[in-house]
């Protein structure tokens, strides 16, 4: 079945430095989703994006849609403390969401 | 305006038994789906009610089942339950054809 793959599976990092995560499908993608899930909470919808090549920023957050539509990622620049859950990508399959198993993103302070 | 509300937070069983969890979605929306998310995993899904039907169904056996209400709340029922569905469940609503789901916080279902 249809499924997407993610790396790193975790990421430690210094507050202040970068942080991307990658989104993988071996099959063309209609669209990608990103959603974070605090430690204890729920997944809260990101983004969607829809285009080839497309990149769209939320402050911080860069979040980029690969020109064959196979691949997606997003990238997190100078982490702060905020910044610290799980990162997950996921395709919209006729409205069914299929997951990534995530990434989490530890910071130190 | 409340958003996707769950109930109970957290559920302890013992093997065998059968339990019902509840959603209520967001104001204005009326499809609901549910997924399960074990530790440490990306939540999966378990199937989508729309008009009061089962719209969608993943890849999960027979002792999963639902119901949704004309009100468009939701309960998911499982039976026979086994320590394997130990899991948060989590409650998702949408407005048909929109892009963005809204998860609720959540049940903590432990099985023992």
């Amino acid at each position: 079945g249809q499924q997407v793959m993610q790396i790193p599976q975790y990421q430690h990092v210094q507050e202040g430095e970068d942080f991307t995560t990658y989104c993988n499908s071996s099959t063309t993608l209609s669209n990608i989703q990103w959603y974070k899930q605090r430690p204890g909470g729920h997944p809260v919808f990101l983004i969607q994006l829809v285009k080839s090549g497309e990149v769209k920023k939320q402050k911080r957050l860069t979040f980029q849609f690969g020109e064959a539509k196979k691949n997606s990622s997003l990238h997190i620049t100078a982490t702060q403390t905020t910044d610290v859950g799980t990162y997950f990508c996921c395709m919209d399959s006729s409205y069914k969401l299929i997951f990534g198993s995530g990434t989490r993103l530890l910071v130190r302070p | 305006d409340a958003g996707v509300t769950q109930s109970p937070t957290h559920l302890i069983k013992t093997r065998g038994q059968q339990v019902t969890l509840r959603c209520s979605p967001k104001s204005g929306h009326d499809t609901v789906s549910w997924y399960q998310q074990a530790l440490g995993q990306g939540p999966q899904f378990i199937f989508q009610y729309y008009e009061e039907e089962e719209r969608q169904r993943g890849n999960f056996p027979d002792r999963f089942s639902g119901h949704q209400f004309p009100n468009y709340s939701s309960e998911l029922n499982v039976n026979a339950l086994l320590l394997g569905d130990s899991a948060l469940y989590l409650c998702a609503s949408r407005s048909d054809r929109a892009d963005t789901q809204y998860f609720g916080p959540g049940t903590r279902l432990t099985v023992l």
